[in-house]
């Protein structure tokens, strides 16, 4: 079955960095959306980027459908952006239901 | 816009019984439910997918015996879990869809188990 593998597992920033976050998957995906799972678990969809790049305020995704990759970029970071951020594939032969990866956990301090 | 509505937010049960979440759709018709667990330090599995009109399907290690699923109308579905332990207890996530649209997913039910 599909696999998704993201990168860095956990990620620790200033605030006003810069965050990069990765996202691998086994398989061609044909759909591919970033959420933002809140400290006290609530789970907010970001974005939903199966092929090339998407812009929502501070948040870029970039997927690559070929390299079987996604990026997500957030631009000057701030406290609020801490929590994990997870990201899910749907593959063409699949019946639509998303594999998540296990998620990348950013900090960032004051 | 398209909405999913998941409820409790947040629930507490004693070991061995048993408890029921549910999943609204609202601006759209899910035609079908994805149901997930977020298990403690894990990623988020799937249990089952329901679609209208067909068999709901188990994902391994998911029964229906534990985790019955009812999916009666185009806008509703409910889990329960049934005989709680706690190896059971995480994130329950529901997310839903028109036809082969991009799933639309509720902010889940936190299930605690004593």
């Amino acid at each position: 079955g599909q696999q998704v593998q993201q990168s860095p597992a956990s990620l620790v920033l200033q605030e006003g960095e810069n965050a990069e976050l990765q996202c691998n998957f086994s398989s061609t995906a044909t759909q591919l959306q970033w959420f933002y799972q809140s400290p006290g678990g609530s789970l907010v969809s970001l974005l939903s980027n199966p092929s090339g790049t998407k812009h929502t305020g501070r948040l870029t995704s970039t997927t690559v459908t070929k390299e079987r990759r996604s990026s997500l970029h957030i631009s000057s970071s701030q406290t609020t952006d801490s929590g994990t951020y997870l990201c899910a594939t749907t593959t063409s032969g699949g019946n639509y239901k998303p594999t998540f990866g296990k998620g990348t956990s950013l900090v960032v301090h004051p | 816009g398209a909405l999913v509505y998941q409820y409790p937010r947040r629930t507490i049960c004693k070991s061995g019984t048993s408890m029921r979440m549910e999943c609204q759709a609202v601006g759209f018709q899910a035609t079908s439910v994805a149901w997930y667990r977020q298990s403690p330090q894990k990623t988020f599995e799937l249990i089952a997918l329901s679609t209208v009109n067909s068999a709901i399907k188990y994902e391994q290690n998911f029964t229906q015996e534990k985790f019955p699923i009812s999916h009666p109308n185009l806008s509703f579905s409910s889990m329960t879990v049934l005989n709680a332990y706690l190896e059971d207890r995480g994130l329950y996530l529901c997310g839903a869809r028109a036809g082969t649209e991009t799933l639309y997913f509720g902010s889940g039910t936190r299930l605690t188990v004593l």
